[in-house]
């Protein structure tokens, strides 16, 4: 079946400017996660989603940065007036809702985002 | 202390060899464990879990050490297809979040 899908690939952005970012998780996963890589660095958690509800955002590092999702399905990363530290790749996963489903994350391709 | 400490590497072995890394975690209570493989430029895979002493698939093989709290995993007979970062994974708080560690690099020369 389809994996998690995220769009677009790549993103060149000027500091600045706002940036909207794409993620189509796997059909029938209810849990949704994105993460931010920055170059040899692990993975850095920034939002969790159950459904369309976000019971944790404990990890988005400023108010410029926001997320939403609808229909359970699709989520978009929006970050505001970008800035050059904001240069990552944002990854996307997703997984079941309970027990082991809920540990097993499946990621995207993830986003690269360069802010010049 | 970070949730999860790995050594970065780079392990460089020859084609055939056996290599082993550890990664140690903080949370005493952390029940689940895993193992991600991340090529260059690509996102991570689910390599392996582990949720009891150990696991083993084929040529690789995990390790838990509960009392000291560390995770190995160990590739045998080591192809150049094993070259990769090897991502240590703990669901430190046993609930939805997993804390990654910044990765183990292992390139397998001809």
């Amino acid at each position: 079946g389809a994996g998690v899908s995220q769009s677009p690939s790549n993103k060149v952005t000027e500091k600045g400017k706002d940036v909207e970012l794409r993620c189509d998780p796997i059909s029938g996963h209810t849990a949704l996660y994105w993460y931010r890589q920055s170059l040899g660095q692990g993975l850095e958690f920034l939002i969790y989603f159950q459904g369309n509800s976000a019971p944790d955002k404990s990890g988005l590092p400023s108010d410029r940065f926001s997320a939403e999702r609808t229909g359970g399905s699709v989520s978009t990363l929006t970050i505001q007036r970008t800035q050059q530290e904001d240069s990552a790749v944002y990854l996307c996963a997703s997984s079941g809702l309970t027990g082991r489903d809920l540990d097993t994350q499946y990621f995207g391709p993830g986003t690269r985002l360069t802010v010049l | 202390r970070k949730e999860v400490e790995q050594d970065p590497g780079p392990f460089n072995v020859p084609e055939g060899a056996t290599v082993a890394f550890n990664c140690t975690y903080s949370n005493s209570a952390s029940q689940s464990f895993f193992w991600y493989r991340q090529d260059c430029r690509k996102e991570p895979k689910l390599l392996m879990s582990v949720y009891s002493s150990g696991n083993e698939d084929g040529r690789f093989t995990a390790q838990l050490n509960r009392a000291s709290q560390y995770i190995s995993l160990l590739i045998r007979d080591s192809k150049l297809s094993d070259s990769a970062t090897y991502l240590c994974v703990v669901n430190v708080a046993n609930d939805y979040k997993l804390s990654f560690g910044a990765g183990t690099t292992v390139t397998v020369r001809a």
